[in-house]
């Protein structure tokens, strides 16, 4: 079955240093990749799509990678900053349907500290 | 637009009881989806709809469970009767693409069953 992986353990970072998120996943071919970050309390929100074709993507501070050989996107944030706190959720997408039948990770929870 | 809005945004409930959530999509959405979040299981994809109409349920659990879309603008999750492994935060996305899209999502409904 389709398996995705993230850092179950929170990832402790001080602030301007530069923060490396990690999801693999198995069993899958997914066409697109997406990054959403998700506050206590609150839906997640989309960062970020990248696509099979495309090596690394970036916006402002956040740059992904996705490399489909190994299965693994890797998430990066420079500069990190105390307001960048939260849990960050990977979502393949699978090729099935017509729609964006994204399945989520768990999510990693980034705490940037002072 | 003000987003995707989800009611009630907390539920507690009795073993047993019919549980209603809510969702009105962003306007001019086409796909509308029905996630529940745990701690152990992350973000699972329960149904979704494509112009009103249901694409993709076999992510719902079992019986107990329905969700309508009568309009492009409402739609309705049901559990019928609720149980306490319902527990759970209930979130509503909408999309104006297919494939590729990006998600928006509500702010969720958190259920407690008792």
């Amino acid at each position: 079955s389709q398996k995705i992986e993230q850092n179950s353990e929170a990832l402790n970072i001080q602030e301007g240093k530069t923060a490396t998120l990690t999801c693999n996943y198995t069993n899958y071919s997914p066409a697109y990749l997406q990054w959403y970050r998700q506050d206590p309390g609150r839906g997640p929100v989309f960062l970020l799509l990248i696509r099979e074709n495309e090596k690394e993507k970036r916006k402002e501070r956040l740059k992904v990678t996705f490399d489909t050989t190994l299965k693994q996107s890797l998430f990066h944030i420079t500069a990190s900053q105390p307001a960048d706190s939260a849990t960050y959720l990977c979502a393949p997408e699978g090729e099935d349907g017509t729609a964006s039948k994204l399945t989520f990770g768990t999510g990693t929870r980034l705490q940037v500290t002072l | 637009d003000a987003g995707v809005i989800q009611s009630p945004r907390h539920e507690v409930t009795e073993m047993g009881q019919e549980v209603t959530l809510r969702c009105k999509p962003i306007s001019g959405h086409d796909y509308l989806f029905w996630y529940r979040q745990t701690m152990m299981r992350g973000l699972e994809l329960l149904i979704y709809f494509n112009n009103n109409v249901p694409i993709d349920d076999s992510g719902m659990p079992e019986d107990r469970f329905s969700a309508k879309m009568p309009n492009a603008s409402f739609s309705t999750l049901k559990i019928q009767p609720s149980e306490p492994r319902d527990s759970a935060v209930y979130f509503c996305a909408s999309s104006s693409q297919g494939k590729g899209g990006e998600l928006f999502f509500g702010e969720g409904s958190r259920l407690t069953v008792l």
